[in-house]
């Protein structure tokens, strides 16, 4: 009965390759998110959705697409991997706003070689 | 936007002693300021909040406090035992703006020394 799941846990892969990792919630919350922890622990917002609907899209290079098939899910695509994008990805929810708690996934260790 | 920065980057407190993690944000309009712990290998996990109408909130041996005018809020940790160590963050958002996301210090890496 995992709250937030993102699949694949790990990931190794080339450059230049397509990835996604796919992200669900049973919560029943509106809003879901991808955080990026890069090397130095630093967490930083990449995107928001509020019931499928984009809300936030930080200066994440174009490469990164998230896709929003229905409330409980936000799955991140991204092309043309480059050896920057090695981090680790944090699928996480919300009931409403910001203002409640943020639910967070394990992560999806990226690593690009 | 928002900016939070967090103090120490790294702790080291004998086990039983008090460990104080201080953080400071730039934006007067945040009103709800989150604890996160984040163990090796997981994904960070909500360990206390505050909103900005209450000055302190304490939920065993974890408090946190705050200071509006001096936009800063710490995180105290009395009695430290060895499950203790772990990252923590702190963290900074107006609650009703919308799904805008926190805004999230650097992290503090508390040890805990047996």
């Amino acid at each position: 009965d995992t709250a937030v799941s993102q699949t694949p846990k790990y990931l190794v892969t080339q450059m230049g390759n397509d990835k996604s990792i796919k992200c669900e919630q049973n919560l029943g919350h509106d809003t879901m998110y991808w955080y990026k922890q890069d090397s130095k622990k630093f967490l930083k917002i990449m995107f928001s959705y509020n019931n499928k609907e984009l809300i936030i899209n930080e200066t994440v290079p174009n490469r990164f697409s998230p896709k929003s098939p229905d409330k409980a899910h936000l799955n991140l695509h991204i092309n043309s991997l480059e050896l920057g994008d090695s981090a680790v990805y944090f699928c996480a929810s919300s009931p409403r706003d910001s203002g409640n708690t943020i639910y967070f996934g394990e992560g999806s260790w990226l690593t690009v070689v | 936007g928002e900016n939070v920065e967090q103090h120490p980057s790294t702790l080291s407190v004998q086990e039983g002693d008090s460990a104080v993690i201080k953080c400071t944000y730039s934006d007067s309009a945040s009103n709800y300021f989150p604890w996160y712990k984040q163990e090796l290998g997981k994904g960070p996990q909500l360990i206390i909040d505050i909103r900005s109408n209450v000055g302190e909130k304490k939920d065993q041996r974890i408090a946190v406090t705050l200071n509006k005018t001096a936009k800063h809020f710490s995180l105290h940790i009395t009695e430290t035992q060895p499950e203790d160590s772990a990252v923590y963050f702190c963290a900074a958002v107006y609650s009703g703006g919308g799904a805008d996301g926190l805004t999230f210090g650097k992290g503090t890496h508390l040890i805990i020394q047996p």
